[in-house]
């Protein structure tokens, strides 16, 4: 019940291109959704997050889409450059908890000149 | 963001030596910080969570006797790797939670190599 499920693995997307990685979890007791961006070698840094009162957010070319009923969100990459190119995790809290995030299994992002 | 810090970035042992870590946040104070393990291509693992005051709790199959957590102010969390063995080279992240930010903020990492 605590698992949070992410897809795909990896994914390669061409310069100007929308990258998409889904997650889906089962606990419906979690109220926060963030995403995470790591580098090699260094550690994860928040990118975007939303809570489920709403079922979309946009910070610049980073959106987070909510379906509350099935359980997903998902991160879309606009105009990807390379510079993306980094890991993506995905994660999940809920209150009560001293806010432990459950993270996805990440993807890894390549995008291509 | 909130600024978390870790010291050192790296470090390299031998084996059967204890080696420490420190987190600080560094503009916020945190009653509550984390403590992750991540192996290559491989996701974060809780290893803690740690808070201001009081003993750690330690995730199932943690030992809390090898990985020793201090948090004794609102700003200093410490890890220490007790008699460290090759198995437990990985790198080591740390967190804080920050409640005006109400989000975790993470450490850069530490990468422990042991010999």
């Amino acid at each position: 019940q605590q698992q949070v499920k992410q897809s795909p693995q990896s994914l390669i997307v061409q310069k100007g291109g929308i990258s998409i990685i889904n997650c889906a979890y089962e606990n419906t007791a979690f109220d926060y959704f963030p995403w995470y961006q790591q580098f090699p070698g260094k550690g994860p840094a928040l990118l975007i997050a939303i809570r489920p009162d709403v079922s979309e957010k946009k910070e610049g070319r980073f959106t987070i889409s909510f379906n509350k009923s099935a359980k997903q969100f998902s991160l879309h990459i606009m105009d990807s450059q390379p510079g993306d190119s980094a890991t993506y995790f995905c994660a999940a809290s809920k209150a009560g908890s001293a806010r432990q995030l459950t993270f996805g299994s990440g993807t890894q992002l390549t995008v291509l000149p | 963001g909130a600024v978390v810090s870790q010291h050192p970035s790296r470090v390299i042992c031998k084996s059967g030596t204890s080696v420490k870590i420190e987190c600080r946040s560094l503009d916020f104070q945190a009653t509550t910080m984390f403590w992750y393990r991540q192996f290559p291509k491989q996701s974060l693992m809780l290893m803690a969570t740690s808070n201001e005051g009081s003993k750690a709790t330690y995730e199932q199959g943690v030992e809390k006797d090898k990985f020793l957590i201090n948090h004794a102010s609102l700003t200093l969390s410490t890890l220490t790797v007790t008699s460290a063995h090759p198995e437990d080279s990985s790198f080591y992240i740390c967190s804080a939670w920050s409640q005006r930010g109400n989000t975790q903020y993470f450490g850069p990492g530490t990468r422990l190599t042991v010999l």
